[in-house]
């Protein structure tokens, strides 16, 4: 069974950096063809793909994040962790990660959310 | 910035069928890349519905179906429960002059009335 489960802090300041991380079990990332994404949701809007880390450490940003994300992997610890810098309070968000896996390249499961509030 | 469209919402009485349509482009459905299906309860994170355009994961309900074509794709619900009230999006992946990457759609909430 697969599980995920997202961490981090619940309220941060303009202009921080946010830091989370997604804990999983029941699967490798370093199983060929696996990866991991992060996914947010601002409250009573849609979701929003954020990055994405493959098996092989193959990175994919959204392009109008990109500058702003950096998304990487402890393959020993079963994590992968999202950095978001320059926060605004247009980022508060429920922020999921989720398993990838072929074909297709469709989520499933998401780990259960973590809401993040950027509040001064 | 969802560049698939999904109508805000739809309805219908118990037992009846409604439809979802997630409209596209050449960039991204019209190119061949694969759709699915999330729903979400309130309050709960989004679970996979269907994935590989028409495809149900174990255990989701028969009456759960979807297709493509062109650019678009669409979701059906034949008798509709009770349960079936939730928050419903398509996703795909999108491949473009400004970049690539995955993309949900705007998201469609369905009312059992």
């Amino acid at each position: 069974q697969i599980t995920l489960k997202e961490s981090g802090p619940t309220l941060v300041k303009p202009t921080q950096t946010l830091t989370l991380t997604c804990t999983f079990s029941g699967f490798s990332l370093s199983t060929s063809g696996v990866g991991v994404g992060w996914i947010r949701q601002p409250p009573g809007k849609a979701l929003e793909w954020l990055a994405l880390i493959y098996w092989d450490d193959d990175k994919r940003y959204s392009p109008s994040l990109k500058s702003r994300l950096t998304i990487t992997k402890d393959t020993s610890k079963n994590q992968v962790v999202l950095t978001m810098t320059n926060m605004d309070p247009v980022d508060t968000a429920t922020y999921y990660c989720a398993h990838r896996r072929d074909p297709g390249g469709r989520f499933d499961p998401w780990g259960q959310g973590t809401l993040v509030t950027v509040s001064s | 910035q969802s560049v698939l469209t999904q109508p805000p919402s739809v309805s219908g009485a118990p037992g009846q069928r409604v439809t979802i349509s997630c409209t596209g482009s050449s960039s991204n459905i019209g190119a061949g890349y694969d759709v699915h299906w999330y729903q979400q309860l309130p309050g709960t994170a989004p679970k996979l519905l269907i994935y590989g355009n028409s495809n149900r994961p174990s255990g989701v309900p028969d009456r759960f179906s979807g297709s493509k074509s062109g650019t678009s794709a669409s979701l059906a619900i034949t008798g509709l429960q009770a349960e079936d009230e939730a928050d419903y999006y398509c996703q795909s992946y999108d491949s473009s002059l400004s970049g690539s990457g995955y993309v949900f759609g705007t998201g469609t909430k369905v009312t059992v009335l």
